[in-house]
């Protein structure tokens, strides 16, 4: 049974590019949940997506943007890229119908390098 | 907004002592997870606690949820370099149903063999 996978694992960009980040959720899992998180920190929500739709987002601007696919697999979009971009994007996927929504299985991250 | 927020910020001890981080809710948790952390890692689901004053054990990990369900502990007793990595709470922001997590900023446990 696969975990949660991430591509790529590491990405190098310079400041004013686009990057796309993927996610591909736990078997049986549906609900994706895409969070930074910057050296020394912990994570911070950027947004969830569960049956195609952004269900929450957090305090992210618009260049962040994302989408979930039929297969529940999701992408993370990033334009305009800020040096301050530069982190790990960390994706954790979750079952919505338990009712235990909030036990989330974390990917092991893309590591952005935004130069 | 909602904060979590936990202390310390970092541990160092030797073997065999104990450990403990505490973690503090700006707003009551309808529950509380822990997540652990290896260096160059992600987190990893450790528990989650829900009912007020519950206490759970995994071998050598105690963890608390407090009474009145705004503060949370993880003590582990007799610690291993095993034990290494940064551990983190996170609670639910907004009503528990929404999926999102609030993490704190973690405290990261240096064991000294």
């Amino acid at each position: 049974d696969a975990g949660v996978t991430q591509s790529p694992t590491h990405l190098i960009k310079t400041r004013g590019q686009q990057v796309t980040l993927r996610c591909s959720p736990k078997s049986g899992h549906d609900t994706v949940s895409w969070y930074q998180q910057a050296l020394g920190q912990g994570p911070q929500f950027i947004f969830q997506y569960y049956e195609e739709e952004e269900r929450q987002r957090g305090n992210f601007p618009d260049r962040f943007s994302g989408h979930q696919f039929p297969n529940y697999s999701s992408e993370l979009n990033v334009n305009a890229l800020l040096l301050g971009d530069s982190a790990l994007y960390l994706c954790a996927s979750s079952f919505t119908g338990t009712g235990r929504r909030n036990e989330q299985f974390f990917g092991p991250g893309t590591r952005l390098t935004v130069l | 907004g909602q904060q979590v927020m936990q202390i310390p910020q970092y541990q160092h001890v030797q073997e065999g002592e104990d450990f403990t981080t505490y973690c503090n809710s700006s707003t009551t948790l309808s529950n509380i997870q822990w997540y652990k952390q290896r260096p160059g890692g992600h987190p990893v689901f450790l528990i989650q606690l829900v009912k007020s004053g519950e206490v759970k054990k995994q071998k050598r990990l105690t963890f608390q949820f407090g009474e009145a369900k705004k503060n949370s502990s993880l003590h582990i007793t007799a610690t291993q370099t095993t034990d290494v990595g940064t551990y983190f709470c996170a609670g639910p922001g907004g009503s528990s149903n929404t999926g999102k997590l609030i993490f704190g900023q973690g405290t990261t446990l240096q064991v000294k063999p």
